[in-house]
């Protein structure tokens, strides 16, 4: 079963649009994350929400919105999509309280901005 | 400010060889310091984590060495396999939010 499951894989769309990206987890965990790869391979993270409240908001553009609608599911969506926004996203989850905090990651959204 | 400094950004092995990984981090309220090991069209999957209390730990073919004084950590793959190929990332994470800093990234290739 897969245990953090994001829609679409792939998305291509042009300059302006506005997407979105799903994330769904099936651990129980409390605790959602997103995270930018660039094409560099450099993993940072954008948000973190835990139990449904936005604790980590790092410096992104007001034009991503996390949306979280409930413990399980954490969504990103995107206005105005520019050619920097090209990279590949990935949602993760955790459970805290947890001696170690293993974040558990998608599969990932590549997302190409034309 | 990259807070977690990896190298090598690649790395080459022959089969049955060792390959090494180091980490340097900045802030010394990090407490837990995980790697994650990452195969391509994937996501990052956790492979093994310490926290600065010990200076080693072993799980199988990997190591992670610690040495809080200098604030450096290691990845030590031994006997590394084809299998092994992937790009592999330090962390380091503080405080409840445990959020995550990652290093940049090394790309090892184990040739067969």
């Amino acid at each position: 079963d897969t245990a953090v499951s994001q829609t679409p894989k792939y998305l291509v769309t042009q300059m302006g649009n506005d997407k979105s990206i799903k994330c769904e987890q099936n651990l129980g965990h409390d605790t959602m994350y997103w995270y930018k790869q660039d094409s560099k391979k450099f993993l940072k993270i954008m948000f973190s929400y835990n139990n449904k409240e936005l604790i980590i908001n790092e410096t992104v553009p007001n034009r991503f919105s996390p949306k979280s609608p409930d413990k399980a599911h954490l969504n990103l969506h995107i206005n105005s999509l520019e050619l920097g926004d090209s990279a590949v996203y990935f949602c993760a989850s955790s459970q805290t309280g947890r001696t170690y905090n293993e974040q558990f990651f998608g599969p990932g959204t590549r997302l190409t901005v034309l | 400010q990259q807070q977690v400094k990896q190298s090598p950004q690649s790395l080459i092995v022959q089969k049955g060889g060792i390959s090494i990984i180091n980490c340097a981090y900045e802030n010394t309220a990090f407490d837990y310091f995980p790697w994650y090991q990452q195969f391509p069209g994937k996501g990052p999957a956790l492979l093994i984590a310490i926290r600065p209390d010990v200076s080693e730990k072993k799980e199988g073919r990997f190591t992670i060495s610690f040495n809080k004084s200098a604030k450096q950590f290691s990845l030590h793959i031994m006997d590394s396999q084809p299998g092994d190929s992937a790009t592999y990332f330090c962390a380091a994470s503080k405080g409840s939010a445990r959020q995550l800093t990652f290093g940049s990234g090394t790309q090892l290739t184990v040739l067969p």
